[in-house]
């Protein structure tokens, strides 16, 4: 299995507070993403990172913000959050390409009262 | 909207039997996955596809890339228990390295 692990495993919070979650890798892969995952959408992508300091927006990115200071970690931060934000949010990576394997991590199930 | 529309939602199945999952969208994709997912864990890669028309078999299990790369299928002959779950394919466009999910297929094979 790839080393990826996601912390925390599992938040409450409430409505409009900062919550940071926290992507760690072992395998040195140049791209990482976050991605939400809803009922009935599937995985829709967040943010995703190129390099160290290089990140672009995804599908649905407002009210996310990201940081790579470091190849191994990909941070996401919900800066006020919503009820609309309660979701399972998935961390993957993967060397790079369109044709190259994304390797997930175990999730993180968010819960915003 | 999402660019990729996968049909069946739901599938729910006797063991033995075959079916096939759609994925589908109006725009061209350089290459697509096919991802299936257990309760609690994250997706894992089955198989990419790359060129239109392109077959591709992982034991009962039966993938193809549209011809005009618009459009995948997963075919699963004689269905086991241990089919059940989530697949999800997953498109790249020719530009950047962002890759667009499906809304996904649950998949229930009944013992």
């Amino acid at each position: 299995d790839a080393g990826i692990t996601q912390s925390p495993r599992h938040k409450v919070t409430e409505t409009g507070t900062p919550v940071t979650l926290r992507c760690h890798q072992t395998e040195n892969h140049r791209y990482m993403y976050w991605y939400r995952q809803d009922p009935g959408h599937g995985l829709r992508l967040i943010h995703y990172s190129y390099g160290v300091k290089d990140t672009d927006k995804g599908e649905v990115s407002d009210g996310y913000s990201v940081s790579r200071s470091k190849t191994e970690d990909f941070l996401l931060t919900l800066e006020s959050a919503t009820s609309s934000q309660t979701s399972v949010y998935f961390c993957a990576i993967s060397p790079g390409g369109s044709t190259d394997t994304q390797y997930f991590g175990p999730g993180t199930r968010l819960t915003v009262l | 909207t999402q660019l990729l529309e996968q049909s069946p939602q739901f599938l729910s199945i006797q063991e033995g039997e075959n079916l096939t999952v759609y994925c589908n969208s109006s725009s061209v994709f350089s290459s697509l996955q096919w991802y299936r997912q257990e309760p609690g864990e994250g997706p894992v890669l089955l198989v990419t596809v790359v060129t239109g028309g392109e077959v591709k078999k992982l034991k009962r299990l039966t993938f193809q890339f549209g011809d005009a790369r618009k459009d995948s299928s997963l075919h699963i002959t004689a269905a086991q228990p241990g089919d059940t779950g989530l697949y999800l394919c997953a498109g790249a466009r020719n530009t950047g390295n962002q890759f667009y999910f499906g809304t996904g297929t649950s998949l229930t094979v009944i013992p």
